[in-house]
This record gives structure tokens, C-alpha cells and sequence, in this order.
């Protein structure tokens, strides 16, 4: 049982890049979120879905789409990477209530 | 715009202090307060608050909620050093009422 999954853990683009990060739970649940965290900022949200179907903007949703593929995957994708992206993106997932299940983050670079 | 606000920004303390975390939210359709502990990696559940003055309680963690006030308090009693890490407050509401927003956590640190 391996709860939310995220690829890749770890990638460094330059400048101009495109790449989507990979998120998939088979905990059946029907919420999932996009989160990036820097330092001394916490976790911001950029997109969540609340349901298979949906998917509303976050607090920084700027040169990010995503994709509600199915129940189970919500992918985000970075059209023209910039270094402001740099970052660790955390997926999460819930069924019905604020208790979040992370995924592992991924740690990225954009040079 | 979701708001939930974290004070102090970080925190040392020794080892055997307690120590008390503060949340402020302002939060349409808020459903919860929860907090997350985060160490090295994602963060990691520990209280979900949803009703005022009633306390969680887990080991030497606390929590309670004041929904007339809107904020909440973590309490760490006898700290250890294993403590050390970033508390994140978040608050569940918004759009569609399953809108999750973080605050930008507390970092403690307990020195021996």
C-alpha cells in the first residue's frame, strides 16, 4: 500500500524547460492538491481538484497547469520553467476533511 | 483571500520548557484547524480541531481551538529535542468548502 506517490524526487531544469511532476494514491480518496514549499514560507497551494473532474486555482497558480488525468493521478506541469520555480512541490490527497496524506516531495532546480 | 497566520516565525528553547505555538485564520467556510509537525521530509498529522474549547491531547502535545476568537494554540509541555522541527497550522474551508491553506509554520529548535 503506498499511499501517494510522486515522481520524480529529485530534478534540475534550465531555464525556458518544461516538465510535469507526477502524483498518484490508491487511497481512493477524492481530493488532491499541489503544494510548494520554500524557505520560511510554508506550503502554498497552487491547484487543488476536490473532486475527479474539477480542479481550482490556489494561492499561486502562475505558470503552473494541472491535470486531473483520473481518480487517482494529478499531475503539474511547468510550461517555461524560471527560477522562481525552484522549490520542493509536495502532493497530497484526502477524502473529505483537511487531514492531508503527503507524498515525498520533489525537490526542484531551475537553473 | 483563505488566511491563516503563525506566531513566532521560530522558536529555541532548552530541553524540559514548554513552549505554546499560535494560529490565527480567517478562512471562508472553515470547516477545521489542524495541526502538522514537519521534520525532514512532508509533513505529518497531528491534531484536527473543528469545535471551540475542547482540548486534543497527545502525550505532552495539546491543542485547542477558539472559533469566536479564530485561533488556536499548540502546547508542548517538557520539551525534548526531538521536538525540534516546524509546526505548520493549516485550516480546511474555502471554495467547495475542501480548500486546505498552511501557515508559514514555526520553527523550533530544543537545545539540550
Amino acid at each position: 500500500n503506498a499511499g501517494v506517490t510522486q515522481t520524480p524526487k529529485f530534478q534540475v531544469l534550465k531555464t525556458g524547460q518544461s516538465m510535469t511532476l507526477q502524483c498518484a494514491q490508491d487511497m481512493n480518496h477524492n481530493s488532491m492538491y499541489w503544494y510548494r514549499q520554500d524557505p520560511g514560507m510554508g506550503l502554498r497551494l497552487i491547484y487543488y481538484s476536490a473532486s475527479e473532474g474539477t480542479t481550482d486555482k490556489g494561492e499561486v497558480p502562475n505558470g503552473y497547469n494541472v491535470s486531473r488525468l483520473n481518480k487517482r493521478e494529478f499531475s503539474l506541469r511547468l510550461e517555461s520553467a524560471a527560477p522562481s520555480q525552484t522549490s520542493v512541490y509536495f502532493c497530497a490527497c484526502t477524502q473529505g476533511s483537511a487531514k492531508l496524506f503527503f507524498g515525498s516531495g520533489t525537490q526542484l532546480s531551475v537553473l | 483571500e483563505d488566511k491563516v497566520v503563525q506566531s513566532p516565525l521560530s522558536l529555541v528553547v532548552h530541553e524540559g520548557d514548554t513552549v505554546t505555538l499560535n494560529c490565527s485564520y480567517e478562512v471562508t467556510n472553515f470547516r477545521s484547524l489542524l495541526w502538522y509537525k514537519q521534520e525532514k521530509k512532508a509533513p505529518t498529522f497531528l491534531f484536527m480541531l473543528t469545535s471551540s474549547g475542547i482540548e486534543k491531547k497527545s502525550g505532552r502535545l495539546s491543542s485547542i481551538l477558539d472559533k469566536k476568537e479564530l485561533f488556536s494554540i499548540l502546547n508542548i509541555t517538557a520539551t525534548q529535542t526531538g521536538d525540534s522541527a516546524i509546526y505548520l497550522c493549516a485550516s480546511g474551508g474555502g471554495k467547495g468548502y475542501q480548500k486546505v491553506t498552511f501557515g508559514t509554520g514555526t520553527k523550533l529548535q530544543v537545545i539540550p
